[in-house]
């Protein structure tokens, strides 16, 4: 049980590259999301997916797509980075629903340097 | 939507003192209000939570306080300890309804 896991741990681009992230859990859960992670400012939500063959915009979504291609499995896609968009990226996932714990389980991160 | 308020940002405290972080919410609907904790370069953890049909929930040395009608909440630590150092962050969410929504984080430092 791998629980969370997306790739790469590292990544650097240069300014209108593009690249995918992958995540992927084996938890069964209907709910994935991802989150970026700047100094100072928290944790903010880019796009989630409530279930399979859904997904909503978050915080931050701009610049950024994103694909629920099955119950498993949430890409996150930058189609032309930008140094904003140098963060570290959290892919997570939880049994979120009804009157159900909403306990987030992480992935290990992104660190994703644009120049 | 939801603002979450967490102060204070960096908080330094002597081994086997108290340490306390707290939040604000903006949503009066918000309902679940956990804690994750990260420790240097890894993954946020949970920690503890707590639902708006609860004031406090311990779980040794770490609890929560929640006070709906002001719509703040607090961490607690007791007794800390040089592992306790980590970056904390708050948050809140209508549960199986909106995702959660962090506050910016504090970052505890505990002095040996």
């Amino acid at each position: 049980n791998a629980g969370v896991t997306q790739t790469p741990k590292f990544q650097v681009l240069k300014t209108g590259q593009s690249m995918t992230l992958q995540c992927a859990q084996d938890m069964n859960h209907n709910s994935m999301y991802w989150y970026r992670q700047d100094p100072g400012m928290g944790l903010r939500l880019i796009y989630y997916s409530a279930s399979e063959g859904t997904t909503d915009k978050g915080e931050v979504p701009n610049g950024y797509n994103v694909s629920r291609l099955n119950k498993r499995e949430f890409s996150l896609r930058l189609e032309s980075a930008a140094p904003s968009q140098t963060s570290v990226y959290f892919c997570a996932s939880s049994e979120a629903g009804a009157n159900t714990a909403e306990k987030l389980f992480f992935g290990s991160g992104t660190q994703l340097s644009v120049l | 939507g939801e603002n979450v308020e967490q102060h204070p940002s960096t908080l330094s405290v002597q081994e086997g003192d108290s340490a306390v972080i707290k939040c604000t919410y903006s949503d009066s609907a918000s309902n679940y209000f956990p804690w994750y904790k990260q420790e240097l370069g890894k993954r946020p953890q949970l920690i503890i939570d707590i639902r708006s049909n609860v004031g406090e929930k311990k779980d040794q040395r770490i609890a929560v306080t929640l006070n709906k009608t002001a719509k703040h909440f607090s961490l607690h630590i007791t007794e800390t300890q040089p592992e306790d150092s980590a970056v904390y962050f708050c948050a809140a969410s209508i549960s199986g309804n909106t995702p959660l929504v962090f506050g910016k984080g504090t970052r505890l430092s505990v002095i040996a």
